[in-house]
């Protein structure tokens, strides 16, 4: 089945490590790839999205992702957390022959120490 | 501009209950989304509507129903409300129909009892 996938549910790290959280997806063709952050008890806000170009975008507050297509996947880097970082992450793919819809992955939960 | 609003922002039904969740969005937006938010299973979308006047069945659709009212307005209604629907609900829009992004709503905790 087709599915995107993010393999770390749950992340805790001290303040000043460094993040990957990864993604894959399973759809063949082109896509639009996105990453969206939930901070506790707000909505979704989009942090970086890619549609074509260089495969490594940067988003706000300093998180970047890199697109590899011959893994399908879309990890979501961050060289240095910060407790504000505390949020649900979430990985989104449009796929470009059927428009309007789009997939998330289940979300990762990342827990930064002070 | 205020973005996607929705309406209310929590409620609480008895089973079999019904109910319509608001949404609107000033962004002239062509196509709107509701999806169901459940811990451990991301966002699944229920329906959604690619422009005004249609709307489409997403993964989770039974149970609901929808209304494109205009460009603005996509609401999501609850007919005989189960303990199953006890979710997040969050309203989405996007510019559609390619190289778009999804704006989301502040979502409506929704209780069945």
């Amino acid at each position: 089945a087709q599915s995107v996938s993010q393999h770390n549910h749950h992340v805790i790290l001290s303040e000043a490590a460094s993040l990957e959280l990864g993604c894959n997806y399973s759809y063949g063709g082109t896509v639009n790839l996105f990453w969206y952050v939930q901070y506790p008890g707000q909505h979704l806000q989009l942090l970086l999205k890619y549609f074509s170009g260089d495969p490594l975008v940067k988003g706000i507050k300093g998180f970047e992702a890199e697109f590899i297509k011959s893994k399908f996947s879309f990890n979501l880097r961050k060289p240095s957390v910060q407790w504000s970082d505390t949020a649900e992450y979430f990985c989104a793919v449009k796929l470009l022959y059927n428009f309007n819809k789009f997939y998330f992955g289940s979300g990762t939960k990342l827990n930064v120490k002070p | 501009n205020a973005g996607v609003t929705q309406t209310p922002k929590f409620q609480v039904l008895k089973t079999g209950q019904s109910m319509t969740l608001q949404c609107a969005q000033d962004m002239n937006h062509n196509s709107m989304y509701w999806y169901r938010q459940d811990p451990g299973m991301g966002l699944r979308l229920i329906y959604y509507s690619a422009s005004e006047g249609t709307t489409d069945k997403g993964e989770v659709p039974n149970g609901y129903n929808v209304s494109r009212l205009n460009k603005r307005e996509f609401s999501l209604r609850l007919e005989s409300a189960a303990p199953s629907q006890t979710s997040v609900y969050f309203c989405a829009s996007s510019q559609g129909p390619r190289r778009d992004e999804q704006y989301f709503g502040p979502g409506t905790r929704l209780t069945v009892t």
